[in-house]
């Protein structure tokens, strides 16, 4: 499925590297979403934009900067972070914000901080 | 915002049919109740979505009681490959409400 693209899949940084995740998705939506999954750690929500804009922070700190500069792409920029945010990032994108809405989600970026 | 509450784990063997039961004693009339699948390393995909009675589709049935307070989530003659972990959402339309996947149930079948 290529609905949802996310790049790149695999990242190693250092905790003093500045980087950014990209999701970009093909299905016409307007809502999109950031999540995070560590080790053996249920899902944990980031970040939501609907129609570009953001409706959602899930209390995340400021070293994760989302960035959404249309309905398509959405990214998470990221700086200074430390070895336990290694996980999982995921992204997904819905028709609308609604919760009842089908989410459909990208493959994810798998995160290593050194 | 309506809490799930699933076993953590599940095994089953091949052509066996799976049921996990989801419990959500706080469901909102509102509310609907989602299922997805999700393989390691892979973003979770969507399965099956009901609000009462039963829903199939050419993945798997949902059954919810007329209480609403559970809902089951059937898996016929399981394969190798249905080895995932298993997650209940329910919610709403509710502005602000954030959407939470819990533990999930992780499901292994064997041959």
């Amino acid at each position: 499925e290529t609905g949802v693209t996310q790049t790149p899949r695999h990242l190693v940084m250092g905790m003093t590297n500045k980087k950014s995740l990209k999701c970009e998705q093909h299905l016409g939506h307007n809502a999109m979403y950031w999540y995070k999954q560590s080790a053996k750690k249920p899902l944990e929500l980031m970040f939501v934009y609907n129609f570009k804009e953001q409706t959602e922070n899930n209390s995340v700190p400021s070293r994760f900067s989302p960035e959404c500069p249309n309905s398509s792409h959405l990214f998470l920029h990221l700086h200074t972070l430390q070895p336990e945010d290694s996980a999982l990032y995921l992204c997904a994108s819905s028709q609308v914000r609604w919760s009842t809405d089908t989410q459909y989600f990208g493959p994810g970026t798998r995160l290593t901080v050194l | 915002l309506a809490k799930t509450t699933q076993p953590i784990s599940m095994d089953s063997y091949e052509g066996q049919e799976v049921n996990i039961t989801c419990s959500h004693n706080n469901i909102a009339t509102n509310d609907y109740i989602t299922w997805y699948q999700q393989f390691p390393s892979q973003g979770p995909r969507f399965i099956i979505q009901g609000y009462k009675t039963k829903v199939t589709n050419e993945v798997a049935s949902l059954f919810i009681p007329a209480d609403r307070k559970s809902s089951t989530l059937s898996l016929p003659r399981v394969s190798l490959s249905d080895t995932a972990v298993y997650y209940c959402l329910v919610g709403d339309f509710g502005a602000g409400n954030m959407l939470t996947f819990g533990g999930g149930t992780r499901l292994m079948v064997k041959p």
